[in-house]
């Protein structure tokens, strides 16, 4: 069965810093590769999303993250993070090409944000 | 437009009792997902519809759930005699057709607290 590790449960970075959130997964074949977003009080916010060709992936808020195949690895990076960059970051996988599946989360990176 | 909402966002019930969780899609939105999660956990997959059909209900956690929709909005997720461990927060996402969906929209959540 698929799963996605997240080795870091918290984050801590101080404002204007560099970030990586690390992610692993286990699957048969390249799987579909997201980062999730959850602030508190929110729903969950697709950050970027992965699926083939290039391996490094621009999404929103400033966020990347490379697919390195050897690694089984997506991890998130940001330049320089914000104060409101403080939430709740899941990467998670789904099964290429399709499968009645849903998406499999990892158990999440509570990241905090020092001023 | 409007997002994914859920309703209620907070749900307090006495063990062996039956909760209805209800979700509504953003308009237009033909697939629906149910997930939950557990504190300090990542997302489970539960169920997903495509219109008004549900072909793969082996996510659910046991009997005593279950999932409905009516035509391709609203959507009940119902657990019948509720045990302690059934206490997550509970979340719905949609996405514009089965082709997209791994582009998911999270709603907020309903908290389910079952003493």
């Amino acid at each position: 069965a698929q799963s996605v590790t997240q080795p870091d449960i918290h984050i801590t970075v101080s404002e204007g810093a560099s970030l990586e959130l690390r992610c692993n997964y286990s699957y048969g074949a390249t799987p579909y590769l997201f980062w999730y977003v959850q602030s508190p009080g929110q729903g969950l916010q697709l950050l970027l999303k992965y699926f083939s060709g290039d391996t490094l992936v621009q999404g929103i808020k400033g966020f990347e993250a490379e697919f390195k195949r050897s690694q089984s690895s997506f991890n998130l990076r940001k330049p320089s993070v914000h104060w409101s960059d403080a939430a709740e970051y899941f990467c998670a996988v789904g099964p290429p090409g399709g499968g009645a599946d849903g998406l499999t989360f990892g158990k999440g990176t509570h990241l905090i944000i020092q001023p | 437009g409007a997002g994914v909402s859920q309703s209620p966002s907070n749900k307090v019930t006495e063990k062996g009792k039956d909760v209805e969780l209800r979700c509504d899609p953003i308009s237009g939105h033909t697939a629906l997902y149910w997930y939950r999660q557990r504190l300090g956990q990542g997302l489970e997959f539960l169920i997903y519809f495509q219109g008004n059909s549900a072909p793969d209900k082996s996510g659910l956690p046991s009997d005593r759930f279950s999932a409905e929709r009516t035509g391709e909005s609203v959507s009940t997720l119902t657990i019948q005699r509720t045990q302690q461990e059934d206490s997550a927060v509970y979340l719905c996402a949609s996405s514009s057709s089965w082709t997209y969906r791994y582009e998911q929209y999270f709603g907020p959540g309903t908290r389910l607290t079952v003493t």
